[in-house]
């Protein structure tokens, strides 16, 4: 089984300044499948990204995705209040899929 | 407009039984997997299993293989989740999503769409 760990676990920012989220596996993914979500409190998760770097439907371009093997980056420009979120990532790479342990993100 | 709605919360004793569902609407149910994904309080998001109700294939994660019964009813475009003897320890948010991506059986897939969770709390 995939182990994901994502960094930092509370990442307190200000409006306006970009957030860097780490996902790393615990081996290399072999075709970039990884995905990113975002889950506010009380909310479901929603889809941000997908192979690594593709932006879902309706997602701002400010959310993108980066990376390979086992290092992956969510980032995160222009921080806006309604970011304040918990932001998973998970692979797809092989069963069982599994999700990492998540970051928070606060807006100061 | 795909969307996923899942049943009521749910309020059990140890040793109860339950079935929790999620009915879709938007898109041909039958011709897409759909996955159940637990989130117990305070932590963070597991994978339980995935069925394609065209043919009821079923794959369950190692964790809850044994545990859990995922099921489809293609008729009614809903996918259900049964416990048959509830632990405190199954409290928890259950939510169903619809998974997207290159090769479903190689477990090669994403998210895309999920339904608003259905929050199971078992207590005596």
């Amino acid at each position: 089984e995939i182990v994901l760990t994502q960094s930092p676990g509370t990442l307190s920012l200000s409006p306006g300044e970009r957030a860097t989220l780490s996902c790393r596996p615990s081996q290399s993914l072999s075709s970039n499948y990884l995905a990113w979500y975002q889950q506010k409190p009380g909310q479901a998760p929603r889809l941000l990204i997908y192979d690594a770097s593709r932006r879902a439907t309706g997602i701002p371009d400010r959310f993108s995705g980066s990376g390979s093997g086992t290092d992956f980056t969510l980032t995160i420009r222009r921080l806006e209040p309604e970011d304040s979120a918990v932001y998973y990532c998970q692979h797809y790479d092989n069963s069982p899929l599994t999700f990492g342990g998540g970051t928070k993100v606060e807006i100061k | 407009e795909v969307r996923l709605v899942q049943s009521r919360a749910e309020v059990k004793k140890p040793g109860e039984s339950l079935m929790i569902s999620c009915e879709t609407s938007g898109y041909s149910f039958s011709s897409y997997w759909i996955a159940w994904v637990r989130q117990m309080p305070g932590k963070g998001l597991e994978w339980m299993g995935v069925i394609y109700p065209g043919d009821s294939d079923t794959r369950y994660s190692p964790s809850f293989q044994g545990q859990v019964t995922i099921s489809a009813d293609r008729f009614g475009n809903t996918a259900y989740l049964e416990w048959s003897s509830l632990k405190t320890s199954d409290s928890a948010m259950y939510y169903c999503a619809r998974p997207m991506g290159s090769d479903m059986l190689a477990g090669h897939y994403y998210f895309d769409s999920w339904g608003q969770g259905t929050l199971v709390t078992v207590s005596s």
